[in-house]
């Protein structure tokens, strides 16, 4: 079970180019979302969708674009690269809150892709 | 509170020695606390999500109780071991979209 996959682990871009990020998981969780981590800042949520078609803002949402057109999938987008991009970014997905079944679903984590902007 | 706050920053404790670390929540619109364990140049796991009033939730030496009323949490460890060394994150999720939103960590030190 491959869980959170993250792809690429280490990306180096100039600034102005543009990228997608990918993750994919395969326990069919609704929930899915992507966070940056950046040194004393712990992790900050960028997007996130509680399902195919549906996206939504979360703290830090400027520079990135994001889709969810299957439930396996969600991309973050960097549209123009900048060197206050540079971080580490996670992806995390959970069964969406619903139901006792789900009631206590954590976030499961992708192994992160390490992004340097110059 | 407007944010998910944690203290301390840091920590260093002696192997043996018991510690606590707490987490500040927004108390309207919430669903659920959860706390992390992340060691360095890993993804964080997962140790408990919390969700009513009065919950207490235990693994092995590690405890948490959740007071949704006053919007805190305390993870409590018993006995630190040097293996316990890590960052442990909480977070909050609402009701609205069940955003998760964490707190910047307790990064943990246990000195053997």
């Amino acid at each position: 079970n491959a869980g959170v996959t993250q792809t690429p682990k280490f990306q180096v871009l100039k600034t102005g180019q543009s990228m997608t990020l990918q993750c994919a998981q395969d326990m069919n969780h609704e929930y899915m979302s992507w966070y940056r981590q950046d040194p004393g800042m712990g992790l900050r949520l960028i997007h996130y969708s509680v399902g195919a078609g549906i996206t939504d803002q979360g703290e830090v949402p400027n520079g990135y674009n994001v889709s969810r057109s299957t439930t396996e999938d969600f991309p973050l987008r960097l549209l123009s690269a900048a060197p206050s991009q540079t971080s580490v970014y996670f992806c995390a997905s959970s069964l969406k809150p619903q139901g006792l079944s789900s009631y206590n679903s954590p976030l499961h984590f992708g192994n992160g892709t390490r992004l340097t902007v110059t | 509170i407007l944010n998910v706050e944690q203290s301390p920053q840091s920590l260093h404790v002696q192997e043996g020695d018991s510690t606590n670390f707490t987490c500040s929540f927004p108390s309207s619109n919430f669903y659920a606390l959860h706390w992390y364990r992340w060691e360095t140049a890993k993804s964080p796991e997962a140790l408990f999500v919390m969700t009513l009033n009065g919950d207490e939730k235990k693994k092995g030496r590690i405890s948490a109780t959740l007071n949704t009323k006053e919007g805190y949490s305390y993870l409590y460890i018993k006995g630190s071991q040097p293996e316990d060394s890590a960052t442990y994150l909480c977070a909050s999720r609402n009701t609205g979209g069940f955003k998760t939103i964490f707190g910047a960590g307790t990064r943990l030190f246990v000195k053997a």
